[in-house]
């Protein structure tokens, strides 16, 4: 089954600042997916990402806050803007194959 | 659009206790099921899947059926180790390849 490698898998970050986070799979695939999951809550999806277009946002999320980019089908990247310690969560990337989505380690920002 | 509804936490049983995890869901068409498990401080990790109905998933002595009548993928295991302790996500797959994931429920096994 592919890898998906995500970094980094934790930092801590002063308010206002932005944090980048990576998602790198080893092998190419069509819609990558981005996660929030806040704490002690279920996951929410963020935005999909598709190679050569703009990433579609959910409800609630949008890109000044949110950017995303997907240059190639094996990368992506979803940026943390202007944070506040609202924006504490593990954030994680996944791909979808056959039947199947997989799942990067995450990353557990926490916003001091 | 799709959703996933899991029964509420925390659940907490004595070690060898059976366990039950509801699970029910809408969809258009016929999604794919999972559960996930997500272990203190660790990430998200497939636990089993269901792709079609009357199948049965299984992984590590926790299975789950898709009852495609009921809705429902409710989880089940014989016999709970404290090792189990973890929280558990419901979802569906749907043919946007999109995950939708129900609330997450807290296990507490105690010894």
């Amino acid at each position: 089954s592919a890898v998906i490698s995500q970094k980094p898998s934790r930092d801590i970050c002063q308010r206002g600042t932005s944090l980048t986070i990576q998602c790198q799979v080893d092998s190419q695939v069509t819609m990558m997916f981005w996660y929030r999951q806040q704490p002690g809550q279920s996951l929410t999806l963020i935005a999909t990402a598709n190679q050569g277009s703009e990433a579609t946002y959910e409800s609630g999320f949008v890109i000044d806050k949110f950017p995303i980019s997907r240059p190639n089908l094996t990368f992506s990247t979803l940026t943390v803007s202007n944070m506040s310690p609202e924006d504490s969560s593990i954030y994680l990337c996944s791909f979808s194959f056959v039947t199947e989505a997989f799942f990067g380690q995450g990353t557990r920002l926490t916003v001091v | 659009g799709d959703s996933v509804t899991q029964m509420e936490g925390p659940v907490t049983l004595s070690e060898e206790a059976f366990l039950t995890i509801n699970c029910t869901y809408t969809a258009t068409g016929y999604p794919s099921l999972f559960w996930y498990v997500q272990y203190p401080g660790e990430g998200l990790q497939l636990l089993l899947k269901a792709t079609k109905a009357d199948d049965k998933g299984s992984n590590k002595g926790f299975e789950a059926t898709y009852r495609k009548e009921t809705t429902s993928f409710h989880l089940e295991k014989g016999s709970v180790q404290v090792s189990d302790s973890a929280v558990y996500f419901c979802a569906s797959h749907n043919a946007g390849n999109m995950l939708t994931f129900g609330g997450g429920t807290r296990l507490m096994v105690k010894p």
